[in-house]
């Protein structure tokens, strides 16, 4: 049982682009909601973050949106780079349990 | 701080063959896990621990034991390597909270098994 899933599988962007990463969660019990980034040969790295009780988390260029009704979340990656060119994975937890991933999603920014 | 390192980087194994993964972090966290990727399928739990003498199963735990004596150590044992345990092995540390929570994973173990 897959507990978050992520679309698309994979997205190519123009440089300057704006990219979008979607995820879907199952379980109301979520209380935390990271994105991973990964570079091939390295392990993830956390991106940004969120908890339920905003609907919006903004670092820079990257952007979490929340929507609690829907069980959805979005990473939003303004003004994109050949840099970002990598692939991201949403997930969530509860308290201190075990991180729970998507799928992943492979973006490449084109220049 | 090195924060987490992995051993070996690459290994290859025979079916039936056993090894361990070497995971240490140095950043005094309780809780650490192992995880495994495999193309389109994300990253799942093999076990994880909450703190030293404390371990439990996560989603996909067969063929794979672990033990924690130390804070610092959370080795991963394949008792009888099979092929379907060719894969990419990433162990992670966690510092749970609500405004840092943060979890760090290390380089990973590229593992092929024939």
């Amino acid at each position: 049982q897959q507990q978050v899933k992520q679309s698309p599988q994979s997205l190519i962007v123009q440089k300057g682009g704006i990219s979008i990463i979607n995820c879907a969660y199952e379980n109301t019990a979520f209380d935390y909601f990271p994105w991973y980034q990964q570079f091939p040969g390295k392990g993830p790295a956390l991106l940004i973050a969120i908890r339920p009780d905003v609907s919006e988390k903004k670092e820079g260029r990257f952007t979490i949106s929340f929507n609690k009704s829907a069980k959805q979340f979005s990473l939003h990656i303004m003004d994109s780079q050949p840099g970002d060119s990598a692939t991201y994975f949403c997930a969530a937890s509860i308290g201190e349990r075990a991180l729970t991933f998507g799928s992943g999603t492979r973006l490449q920014v084109q220049p | 701080n090195a924060g987490v390192t992995q051993t070996p980087k690459f290994q290859v194994l025979k079916t039936g063959q056993s090894m361990t993964l070497q995971c240490a972090q140095d950043m005094n966290h309780e809780y650490m896990s192992w995880y495994r990727q495999d193309p389109g399928m994300g990253l799942r739990l093999i076990h994880y621990s909450v703190g030293a003498g404390i371990t439990d199963q996560g989603e996909v735990p067969n063929g794979y034991n672990v033990s924690r004596s130390t804070t610092e150590d959370f080795p991963l044992r394949l008792l009888s390597a099979a092929p379907s345990q060719t894969s990419v092995y990433f162990c992670a540390s966690r510092s749970p909270g609500r405004y840092t929570d943060t979890q760090y994973f290390g380089p990973g173990t590229r593992l092929t098994v024939l």
